[in-house]
């Protein structure tokens, strides 16, 4: 069975770093795209981050890019989100979710971080 | 403001059927990339309920369906269950934003 665990959450002030991990413990991570997607308290999910099984393509929300990384390693069956300079609008979980090639659907999601931004 | 349109809302009494609508436009829904839906409990991460505007994943009982039209979807649910209670998300990809969108979700409140 397909399982992402999500890691790294916490509390930081604003205009700090965090690194977000989420493990599968699943045996073919490398087969799959994976995708960050968040969801601020008491609202909808946002798409954040994506990256190609290979890590070739990369692709940010306008709201993110140029603060947050992604990157994975597939010897580590992990993925990564690099978040820098972060604001309060950035507090939200932060949920791990796995694509297959030639869909656009996420079909596994991990339990979530939460990322409180605070003074 | 969400690139897919979903009523913030739905409620329908144990057994009865209710459907929740997501309208979105050409770029998106409109698009041979389709509709997906996610039901997220309480607590819990959203689980994809739909997918490709009417594909139940292996688990889903068929109480749940979807359908699409031009640049609208909608999902059913039957048979209304109290542990059905959640909110449920539509999503689609954008070919004009280069983006995966999401509703803004629906809350279900089963009476």
């Amino acid at each position: 069975e397909v399982q992402l665990v999500e890691s790294g959450g916490g509390l930081v002030q604003p205009g700090g770093s965090l690194r977000l991990s989420c493990a599968d413990s699943g045996f073919n991570f490398r087969n799959y795209e994976m995708n960050w997607v968040r969801q601020a308290p008491g609202k909808g999910l946002e798409w954040v981050s994506y990256i190609s099984s290979d890590g070739s393509l990369i692709y940010y929300a306008d709201s993110v890019r140029g603060r947050f990384t992604i990157s994975r390693d597939n010897a580590k069956s992990s993925l990564y989100l690099q978040m820098n300079s972060l604001r309060a609008e950035d507090t939200a979980v932060y949920y791990c979710a796995r694509k297959t090639t030639g869909t656009t659907y996420f079909n596994y999601w991990g339990q979530g971080t939460l990322v409180t931004v605070s003074s | 403001q969400s690139v897919l349109t979903q009523p913030p809302s739905v409620s329908g009494a144990p057994g009865q059927r209710v459907t929740i609508s997501c309208t979105g436009s050409s770029s998106n829904i409109g698009t041979s990339f389709g509709v997906h839906w996610y039901q997220q409990l309480p607590g819990t991460a959203p689980k994809l309920l739909i997918y490709d505007n009417t594909n139940r994943p292996s688990g889903v009982p068929d109480r749940f369906s979807g359908s699409k039209s031009g640049t609208s979807a909608s999902l059913a649910i039957t048979g209304l269950q109290a542990d059905d209670e959640a909110d449920f998300y539509c999503q689609s990809y954008d070919t004009s934003l280069s983006s995966w969108v999401f509703g803004g979700g629906t809350k279900l409140t089963v009476l």
